[in-house]
């Protein structure tokens, strides 16, 4: 399968900015995507970016995507308590037939 | 309506158990997942149905029986299960399979022990 890591923990206090990096093994995969897991839950999807983008803006979220690096990161404006939770990244790539998820990034959000 | 439901939300069978997990969605999806997590780990990929037929069993084992019997609903029985087993299974499911940009949604999952 695909190597796509992840830091495995990041602790910021409330209020301030969060950023998660990936780092991704197929060029040819067309999206990217951001999943958030809260303890006990599913994963739910946050964002996703095409591969011809390098930014994309969605309320508190910025995805920034380096191609030529393959280094996909999620930043978190203003973060908040309820935004602890783990943080997946996914790769689906063209030449493969799943997606394939980061190792996971576990978010704490101190008070 | 954009909700994968799973039932039941918990369950612990013994080795001799046979037991099945439900999964289903009415998002008019096509593609539908099992998948099973180990604690702090990503998802690992079991089975991919696309249009109710089974497409990817990830070298499963065969104690895992995975069944699609419509386009709404998964299940995947479980008979003579290990204490390794024990996980997190998360249904999902996607517009189609094989097609990037249908994000998976998932399903709530139900949390397995054997013991």
């Amino acid at each position: 399968g695909e190597d796509v890591e992840q830091s495995l923990f990041l602790s910021v206090r409330e209020g301030d900015s969060s950023v998660i990096n990936c780092t991704y093994t197929d060029s040819s995969s067309t999206y990217l995507y951001w999943y958030k897991q809260e303890p006990g839950a599913g994963l739910q999807l946050l964002t996703y970016i095409f591969s011809n983008m390098d930014m994309k803006q969605d309320q508190r979220l910025t995805v920034l995507l380096n191609k030529k690096d393959k280094h996909l990161s999620l930043r978190i404006a203003d973060t908040q308590t309820g935004d602890s939770a783990i943080y997946f990244c996914a790769e689906f790539p063209n030449t493969g037939n799943q997606f394939y998820f980061g190792t996971g990034t576990s978010l704490t959000v101190i008070p | 309506d954009t909700e994968v439901t799973q039932t039941p939300k918990h369950l612990v069978m013994g080795m001799t158990n046979k037991k099945s997990l439900k999964c289903e969605q009415h998002m008019g999806h096509r593609a539908m997942y099992w998948y099973k997590q180990k604690a702090k780990k990503p998802p690992e990929l079991m089975f991919v149905y696309s249009y109710e037929k089974l497409s990817i069993n990830e070298s499963v084992p065969s104690r895992f029986s995975p069944e699609c019997p419509n386009s709404s609903l998964l299940n995947l029985h479980l008979h003579a299960l290990q204490p390794e087993d024990s996980a997190l299974y998360l249904c999902a499911s996607s517009q189609d399979y094989r097609e990037q940009g249908y994000e998976q949604y998932f399903g709530p999952g139900t949390r397995l022990t054997v013991t």
